[in-house]
């Protein structure tokens, strides 16, 4: 399985953006990148996904670099309420299942 | 619209006893999930279930099991809890699988293990 890489934690000034880096370097062709955060001990929040195009919703932008590689998550004007932890994962499609990592827990103060 | 619902959301167990969390979803998914959660870490994928009628293993499947009781609900057993298996457990749905389904999670179920 197609395994991911992040920092374990970042801040961020509430208002500003929020960019959050996510390495996959052994992605197949056809596996998508997901995005989903977990607030407190609540079930994860799915956020954005994509394959290879940038991917932009009301949550949040998705940059995935040309050779998808790597990936990174912007929340464009982070509030306190986006203090959580993100995680960056590789859905595996055949059999279907999203492994998760570890995350990045991102603390937005302000 | 409910979506995920879990049962029990707290449960303590005395070593060596069984018992079993449930969890249905109204959504009409085909896949079903099962993760374990232990403080300070990321979910681990237990069990699945792609269809009704198939159930596969995930990362840490050793000591549960699993039942596809229709399309709406998926259980996950533990016969003899150990104090290993203390933990939150999150149930999750999605779409068809092999697509881009987005998976909906349960609010969770926090399992002690004495």
């Amino acid at each position: 399985d197609a395994k991911t890489t992040q920092p374990p934690s970042m801040d961020c000034a509430e208002g500003r953006a929020a960019n959050l880096p996510c390495n996959h370097s052994t992605i197949s062709g056809n596996e998508y990148v997901y995005w989903y955060r977990q607030i407190h001990s609540q079930g994860p929040q799915y956020i954005i996904h994509g394959l290879k195009n940038n991917e932009t919703n009301e949550m949040a932008s998705l940059i995935i670099t040309e050779d998808r590689k790597s990936s990174t998550l912007i929340l464009p004007h982070a509030t306190l309420r986006d203090t959580a932890v993100y995680y960056c994962i590789v859905r595996v499609a055949r059999p279907d299942k999203l492994i998760f990592g570890t995350g990045t827990r991102l603390q937005v103060f302000p | 619209n409910a979506g995920v619902t879990q049962t029990p959301k707290f449960q303590v167990l005395k070593t060596g006893q069984s018992m079993t969390l449930q969890c249905a979803q109204d959504m009409n998914h085909n896949s079903m999930y099962w993760y374990r959660q232990d403080p300070g870490m990321g979910l681990r994928l237990i069990y699945y279930s792609a269809s009704e009628g198939t159930t596969d293993k995930g990362e840490v499947p050793n000591g549960y099991n699993v039942s596809r009781l229709n399309k709406r609900e998926f259980s996950l057993r533990l016969e003899s809890a150990a104090p290993s298996q203390t933990s939150v457990y999150f149930c999750a749905s999605s779409t068809t699988s092999g697509d881009t389904g987005e998976l909906f999670f349960g609010e969770g179920s926090r399992l002690t293990v004495l």
